[in-house]
């Protein structure tokens, strides 16, 4: 069946270094991924998203890689700041078909990022 | 918060009480939805709108019900609130397929 998960529950890095989260997916019927950061008490934020035709794509500080093979993805976040401590979370886009919009989110990987 | 706005923030309630939450959009967008977040769930989808008055079930729909009566409103009632629907709910709007943009959320407790 489909399923979206993580690959590490939490993620403790020093400031100034760079953080990796994976995410692995089970579906490859999907439009594009996207990722997002919750902080604490907040609803979650979107980042970025890749499309299923791309490999790579960078925004601010943040890069999306795409491994179709191995259904892999995952986000690189350069010279990691206190404030991208939260949880990241991937998402999948299986597509929007009438009045449904299927979203499969995985459960999440909190980033600690220490001074 | 992408003109996304949720109420009450916080709301404490009792068993068997009905209960009623508020999602307000500013982006005119026709797509709404409402989420549930559990530890160990992730998000998971109760209801969704593609219109005004246009509504349907997502994954988690039994004992909730939606409205929506104007684009920028959309509304969650729990019929009858149990324990077990104590959470944190999320309302998210999206203009573009797939990318959803969330409301700050409410955290409902079912005494």
């Amino acid at each position: 069946g489909e399923s979206v998960g993580l690959h590490l529950p939490t993620l403790s890095v020093q400031e100034g270094d760079n953080s990796i989260i994976n995410c692995a997916y089970s579906n490859s019927a999907s439009d594009y991924f996207i990722w997002y950061k919750q902080e604490s008490g907040k609803g979650p934020q979107f980042i970025i998203d890749i499309r299923s035709n791309m490999d790579k794509r960078q925004g601010q500080r943040v890069t999306v890689l795409l491994n179709k093979t191995v259904k892999h993805l995952s986000l690189q976040i350069a010279a990691t700041q206190p404030g991208d401590s939260a949880v990241y979370f991937c998402a999948e886009f299986l597509g929007r078909q009438g009045g449904s919009e299927k979203l499969v989110f995985g459960k999440g990987t909190k980033l600690t990022v220490n001074p | 918060d992408a003109g996304i706005t949720q109420s009450p923030r916080h709301k404490v309630t009792e068993t068997g009480t009905p209960v009623t939450l508020r999602c307000h959009q500013t982006e005119n967008h026709r797509y709404m939805y409402w989420y549930r977040q559990d530890p160990g769930h992730g998000l998971r989808l109760i209801h969704y709108s593609y219109g005004v008055k246009d509504t349907d079930k997502g994954e988690v729909s039994d004992g909730y019900s939606v409205s929506r009566s104007k684009t920028e409103d959309f509304l969650l009632t729990l019929e009858s609130a149990t324990s077990s629907q104590t959470s944190v709910y999320f309302c998210a709007i999206s203009g573009f397929p797939g990318e959803q943009y969330f409301g700050p959320g409410t955290r409902l407790t079912v005494t």
